[in-house]
């Protein structure tokens, strides 16, 4: 049974370019949510996808955007680069009417120069 | 807003002891979730035990245990029986169950070091 799969693993991106990172959920998970974690910090929630709509979203700027597909599949987008965006941003997938703990991905880790 | 705090930054245990990780928090929901999550080098945030606010009994999971105190707001983990596996960051985090706000947050870990 596959876990959560995250894609790049690294990814090296320079001031002010784009970046699209991916997520393949759990399978049977239908609801996807994505979490930035700064050196040394705790993961930040950004937004989180449900039936291939934004439902719910932390405080982060309109920079950060996202997809998810039919297939429950999800994008992260992050637009005009800063230094302050390096991280490792963690997807964490779910079944959408289930409390359970979420399911995290290894992430990707995303440095910009 | 929910807060999560972790006053231990950093831990260190000898091997086969047991050590507490603290962890409280603030809300003024009457019902929700708790974890502890584990990240090792890895990176991969894995859950190691779960607790439903409506649920007085502690959860258990082979080697871990929590100390839930509601009213204090209060989920303490214990690890028994220490190995270097568990050598990680540790994270408590809470999760709503009001309405549609279905995030995690994170309190900001503490560090365990596992002494052979």
């Amino acid at each position: 049974d596959a876990g959560v799969t995250q894609s790049p693993t690294h990814l090296i991106k320079t001031r002010g370019q784009q970046v699209t990172l991916r997520c393949s959920p759990k399978s049977g998970h239908d609801t996807v949510s994505w979490y930035q974690q700064a050196l040394g910090q705790e993961p930040q929630f950004i937004f989180q996808y449900y039936e291939e709509e934004e439902r719910q979203r932390g405080n982060f700027p309109d920079r950060f955007s996202g997809h998810q597909f039919p297939n429950y599949s999800s994008e992260l987008n992050v637009n005009a680069l800063l230094l302050g965006d390096s991280a490792l941003y963690l997807c964490a997938s779910s079944f959408g009417g289930s409390y359970q703990g979420y399911t995290f991905g290894s992430g990707t880790r995303l440095t910009v120069v | 807003a929910q807060t999560v705090t972790q006053s231990q930054p950093e831990m260190s245990v000898q091997e086969a002891e047991t050590v507490t990780l603290s962890c409280t928090y603030d809300t003024s929901e009457s019902d929700y979730y708790l974890f502890w999550y584990k990240q090792p080098p890895s990176r991969q945030m894995i859950l190691v035990i779960r607790q439903e606010a409506y649920k007085q009994q502690n959860a258990t999971e082979n080697r871990f245990s929590v100390n839930f105190q509601k009213a204090a707001k209060s989920f303490s983990l214990k690890i028994s029986d220490s190995q270097l596996g568990d050598a990680a960051m540790y994270f408590c985090a809470y999760r709503s169950l009001v309405g549609r706000d279905d995030k995690i947050i994170f309190g900001k870990g503490t560090r365990l070091h596992i002494l052979p």
